[in-house]
């Protein structure tokens, strides 16, 4: 099946600092969605992202299909920001997400 | 924004038991999903369904685990005499579409096995 990988692990920002988190993909995918986990284990929906550039605030995403990554821009970041990100990718038809390991992202004052 | 709803968002049940996980999908969504995360560790697919039948399942979900969407609006995951390793959270989750189209997840029920 197909892999998903992503960096770095873990991230520490200042409030107000920039960040870019990578996954990369194994595979062609027709599906591929950035989450927030919280730190109450609630998954939150970010992007909905198999190809191009989104923007929602103060985040945005891109993915480039032909080179199978994904980036998640997070800017002027804040301390709800903190959490675990996934990306997550399917291949198929059954919409079989893959997730990766996520990164641990920690927003300090 | 239309959400999908799951009920107990936690369980604490005794080794052997079976437990039911009930969850309100988006209400013109057509697929169904059930995924599970162990503590510390990725988010991992169990289930799908779809027009009342199973559509495709890992090696995760065995004989132990069954699916159900018993009425028009509510989806079910039953786990058959729990073991201390079915401790996780469960996620559902649906979708309008099978494939190129956003997966709205769950808050997720947090299942504890004592």
């Amino acid at each position: 099946g197909i892999q998903v990988e992503q960096s770095p692990p873990d991230l520490i920002l200042q409030e107000g600092a920039n960040s870019t988190l990578r996954c990369n993909f194994s595979d062609s995918v027709n599906n591929l969605q950035w989450f927030h986990q919280n730190p109450w284990g609630q998954l939150i929906n970010l992007f909905y992202i198999p190809s191009g550039t989104k923007q929602n605030g103060r985040l945005s995403a891109t993915t480039v299909a032909t080179e199978r990554y994904s980036l998640l821009y997070i800017s002027s970041s804040q301390t709800t920001d903190s959490g675990v990100y996934f990306c997550a990718a399917d291949t198929g038809t059954a919409s079989k997400l893959t997730f990766g390991t996520g990164t641990r992202l920690q927003v300090t004052l | 924004e239309p959400e999908v709803t799951q009920t107990p968002s936690h369980q604490v049940t005794q080794m052997g038991q079976e437990v039911i996980l009930r969850c309100v999908p988006i209400s013109n969504h057509l697929y169904f999903y059930w995924y599970r995360q162990i503590l510390g560790q990725k988010v991992e697919f169990l289930v799908s369904f779809y027009n009342n039948e199973i559509s495709e399942k890992s090696e995760i979900f065995d004989d132990q685990f069954s699916v159900e969407r018993p009425d028009g609006s509510n989806f079910t995951l039953k786990i058959r005499s729990t073991k201390l390793e079915d401790s996780a959270m469960y996620f559902c989750a649906s979708s309008g579409q099978i494939s190129g189209n956003t997966i709205y997840f769950g808050e997720g029920s947090w299942l504890t096995v004592v």
